[in-house]
């Protein structure tokens, strides 16, 4: 069974510019979730996906994040402008919607640097 | 919302020594999960255990829900075992997964 996708694995931009991050989960995950690590810390949740429909963004900041997942699959995350606080490790999981374990697998992440 | 304390939060072994790292968790969580972040960045899943103990070759997990903390063993440690041990966990049905700080494992040869 294929992991969690994610393109690029790396990144450099200079703030103010504007970036995109893809993900394409395990096949049959309905739940898609987008997390930010910054550096020392542990992965904290942007948003969260069912199929289309969006769960949680109570932690994405609306005013240069966004994020789709148009036909319940592949999903992209865009930051527009970058900051340099946005320097993180961008990590992308799905997982089942119903039955057995509702455990997430993680993709190998995108590790942006903002200059 | 939900606090998440591992301890310790740094832990430097000698190849073959034993550990115990330790995951508190503020409320009540389902979705338990422990990870192992790799030193590219991977974060591997080692257990989905919400309750109960599981093993999995050198490492064995127990969580005891009712006072909400978590214990991961690793036994007779590799240096491959280095890297950042995360817990995490979920409140809701949703599985929005509050993380640890971490602890970071070198195992020295």
């Amino acid at each position: 069974e294929a992991g969690v996708a994610q393109s690029p694995r790396y990144k450099i931009i200079e703030k103010r510019q504007s970036v995109a991050f893809w993900c394409n989960p395990i096949s049959g995950h309905a739940t898609l979730y987008w997390y930010q690590q910054i550096l020392g810390q542990g992965p904290k949740l942007l948003i969260q996906f069912q199929n289309n429909g969006v769960v949680d963004d109570s932690q994405l900041p609306k005013d240069r994040f966004s994020a789709e997942r148009l036909k319940g699959v592949d999903s992209t995350l865009k930051i527009q402008p970058a900051k340099l606080e946005d320097s993180a490790v961008y990590l992308c999981a799905s997982r089942p919607w119903t039955g057995g374990a509702k455990t997430q697998y993680f993709g190998p992440g995108t590790r942006l640097l903002v200059l | 919302g939900i606090q998440v304390e591992q301890s310790p939060p740094d832990l430097i072994l000698q190849e073959g020594a034993n550990s115990t790292l330790r995951c508190n968790f503020s409320d009540s969580v389902n979705n338990l999960q422990w990870f192992h972040q790799n030193p590219w960045g991977q974060l591997i899943n080692l257990f989905y255990i919400p309750s109960g103990t599981k093993q999995n070759g050198r490492l064995s997990a127990t969580t005891v829900a009712t006072e909400r903390y978590s214990l991961l063993y690793i036994s007779s440690s590799q240096t491959t075992d280095s890297g950042v041990y995360f817990c995490a966990g979920s409140y809701n049905q949703g599985g929005k997964l509050i993380f640890g700080q971490g602890t970071e494992l070198s195992v020295k040869p």
